[in-house]
């Protein structure tokens, strides 16, 4: 049973380019959650998708937008990159927009913007 | 707002002592939900625990084990007997029901290092 997966593992941008991440759930789940992690940092919640809806949206500016596919696969966009986008972005997947249920991680990309 | 503090950024121990860490958290709603995750350098934040704030009662698997209190509003995590693999980024994190939508607030983490 495959768990959450997100590609690139690994990407580097110039300031002021766009990005694209994906995440695939894990089998059974229907909603993605990503998260930003600064160096040394807590995650910090971006938005949650179900239903190919963006259910709930932290304190990011709209650069950052996201998308939902049939198949509950998801993408993150960032446009215009500033160096203070550099981070791990980890995806999470959960079940059913179940409010107490754990949220299982991917391993995250590692975007560096030079 | 909600607001998780963890006020060890780092702990070293030597292998087989006992370690606790603390998690403070902020809300003022009444219902929640407390989780601790483990991050280690792979980066996937593996899930360890979730408790619900109607359930104060404290939880032992294995080595690990969890305080829960609500008069202090804190959920510390204790390992006993630790070991080199439990060296990790160790994360609490609140989770408030808001519309039907889990989102997960965390704190700073504490970087735990088991030396052999």
């Amino acid at each position: 049973d495959a768990g959450v997966t997100q590609s690139p593992t690994h990407l580097i941008k110039t300031r002021g380019q766009q990005v694209t991440l994906r995440c695939s759930p894990k089998s059974g789940h229907d909603t993605v959650s990503w998260y930003q992690q600064a160096l040394g940092q807590g995650p910090q919640f971006i938005f949650q998708y179900y239903e190919e809806e963006e259910r709930q949206r932290g304190n990011f500016p709209d650069r950052f937008s996201g998308h939902q596919f049939p198949n509950y696969s998801s993408e993150l966009n960032v446009n215009a990159l500033l160096l203070g986008d550099s981070a791990l972005y980890l995806c999470a997947s959960s079940e059913k927009l179940i409010v107490n249920t754990e949220a299982f991680f991917g391993q995250g990309t590692r975007l560096t913007v030079v | 707002a909600q607001k998780v503090t963890q006020a060890q950024t780092e702990i070293s121990v030597v292998e087989k002592e006992d370690v606790t860490l603390d998690c403070v958290y902020e809300t003022r709603d009444t219902t929640y939900y407390l989780f601790w995750y483990k991050q280690p350098p792979s980066g996937e934040l593996v899930f360890l625990i979730r408790r619900n704030s109607f359930d104060e009662q404290n939880e032992i698997s294995g080595r690990y084990s969890w305080n829960f209190q609500k008069s202090t509003s804190s959920f510390n995590f204790t390992i006993t007997a630790s070991q080199v693999v439990d060296s990790a980024v160790y994360f609490c994190a609140l989770s408030i029901p808001l519309q039907g939508a889990q989102k997960l607030v965390f704190g700073q983490g504490t970087r735990l290092t088991i030396n052999p």
